[in-house]
């Protein structure tokens, strides 16, 4: 399969503990993004990578949430100190001019 | 701000209807609007549009883009209850090749 793949697929996790999801993209797109959705609504934009350079992170994000692309090929995100609020599914996409969605990471804070 | 706006927020109808769901949009230095359907799962990918006037179509499916009044549509034909998800719109800047999605239109297609 050479789709977008993400890992874990679920994760619950104690608050105030961190945690970290992979994003590995298709091999060919240079273009990572991170989304963050919740019921009811659409993917909220969180960062895009271009290659290995960061270029836009979103200003709703908070300090406790980090990103990385370290080769310019597969990506982590990690959330510390978790909140109840982070609870949400966590969405990679990769893209040239489209952006084609992984199956996404449900994370639950309890 | 950026934003995008989709109508209805939700939309029942029978097999064999047709659909039109709307998308507006307000994005800075605007690229491309991206239609993508949603299950139970992530998005897939439906159509990218980048011209006015220039429908997009695959099988019952089709999208148009109107850059001038800023929104597009997507048109879906003898509706099957497979066509039931959210559908979702989104717009891309250039330069940062951000998306911006709206909430997203819940379709249901009843047998």
């Amino acid at each position: 399969d050479t789709g977008v793949s993400q890992d874990p697929r679920h994760k619950i996790t104690k608050r105030g503990q961190n945690v970290t999801f992979r994003c590995d993209p298709i091999s060919e797109h240079n273009r990572l993004y991170w989304y963050r959705q919740t019921l009811g609504q659409g993917p909220e934009f969180l960062t895009y990578f271009q290659n290995e350079a960061q270029l836009e992170k979103s200003r709703l994000l908070s300090d406790r949430f980090s990103a990385e692309r370290p080769k310019g090929s597969f990506s982590t995100l990690e959330i510390q100190r978790t909140e109840q609020g982070d609870s949400a599914m966590y969405l990679c996409a990769s893209g040239g001019n489209e952006a084609f969605f992984g199956q996404g990471t449900r994370l639950t804070v309890v | 701000e950026d934003k995008v706006v989709q109508s209805p927020l939700s939309l029942v109808v029978h097999e064999g209807d047709t659909v039109t769901l709307n998308c507006s949009y307000e994005v800075t230095n605007f690229r491309s609007l991206l239609w993508y359907k949603q299950e139970k799962k992530a998005p897939t990918f439906l159509f990218m549009l980048t011209s006015s006037g220039i429908e997009k179509k695959s099988g019952r499916l089709s999208s148009i883009l109107d850059k001038k009044e800023l929104f597009s549509i997507l048109n879906i034909t003898a509706t099957q209850t497979g066509d039931s998800a959210i559908y979702l719109c989104a717009g891309g800047t250039s330069g940062t090749y951000k998306y911006i999605f709206g909430t997203g239109t819940r379709l249901k297609v009843l047998a």
